[in-house]
């Protein structure tokens, strides 16, 4: 089984600077999904990045961008130029591949880094 | 384009009783999925739905259950309560199974309450 972990439980920054949220995973599997998820106080989950484990380029959106380490079995988040907006709950997350190839709807989360960011 | 529906918000009910939420995913989305979260455990996997069967479950025991029907639309049922199902229920939609090219857009969860 895969799993997924998230050693900071809480992380601060100040507005305008730049933080790194970090994740570990632990799989067999040579191929799947990575994701870091955005859950702010109205409960909803918002995805924020998306990374294929077959791509070696690390995924980039706007101010935010993963460092992938396939080998480490590592995928953390830099979150670039940090506004006020950025303050959440942010998850990672992994999904399998199925046999076929395709994935499945199943994710494994870490248990989430509390961001704050300061005025 | 509306999102994930997700009714009711809130729900309060006794130990030993049972419950059924509902999930409305985006208009065109064929896949279902659920989500339990909880101060303790995190975010975990319940099940995943598509064309009307489940393709996906995770490891809960049998008082959970869920059905989606030809609309896309899904329910998930908890029979017998107990208090450690006080949770958030996330549901979430895919255009198609599984994330290739079609993430998972959630909704804001119904928030349930065992006393």
């Amino acid at each position: 089984a895969q799993t997924v972990t998230q050693s900071q439980p809480e992380m601060s920054v100040q507005e305008a600077e730049t933080v790194t949220l970090s994740c570990t995973y632990d799989t067999s599997e040579s191929d799947y999904y990575l994701f870091w998820y955005k859950q702010p106080p109205s409960r909803q989950m918002i995805l924020v990045i998306r990374q294929e484990a077959y791509k070696q380029q690390n995924a980039t959106e706007n101010r935010f961008s993963v460092n992938f380490q396939k080998a480490a079995k590592s995928f953390s988040l830099k979150i670039s130029d940090s506004q006020l907006g950025d303050a959440a709950m942010y998850f990672c997350a992994y999904s399998s591949l199925s046999v076929g190839g395709t994935s499945y709807g199943k994710l494994t989360f870490g248990q989430g880094t509390i961001l704050t960011v300061h005025p | 384009k509306a999102g994930v529906t997700q009714t009711p918000r809130y729900l309060i009910k006794t130990r030993g009783q049972q419950v059924t939420l509902s999930c409305s995913p985006i208009s065109g989305h064929r896949s279902v999925s659920w989500y339990q979260q909880t101060p303790g455990q995190g975010l975990q996997f319940l099940f995943e739905y598509f064309s009307e069967t489940q393709r996906n479950k995770g490891n809960f025991p049998g008082r959970f259950s869920g059905r989606q029907f030809s609309n896309s639309r899904s329910e998930m049922n908890v029979s017998t309560l107990e208090l450690g199902d006080s949770a958030l229920y996330l549901c979430a939609s895919s255009l198609l199974p599984g994330q290739d090219n079609s993430p998972l857009h959630f909704g804001n969860g119904t928030r349930l309450t065992v006393t």
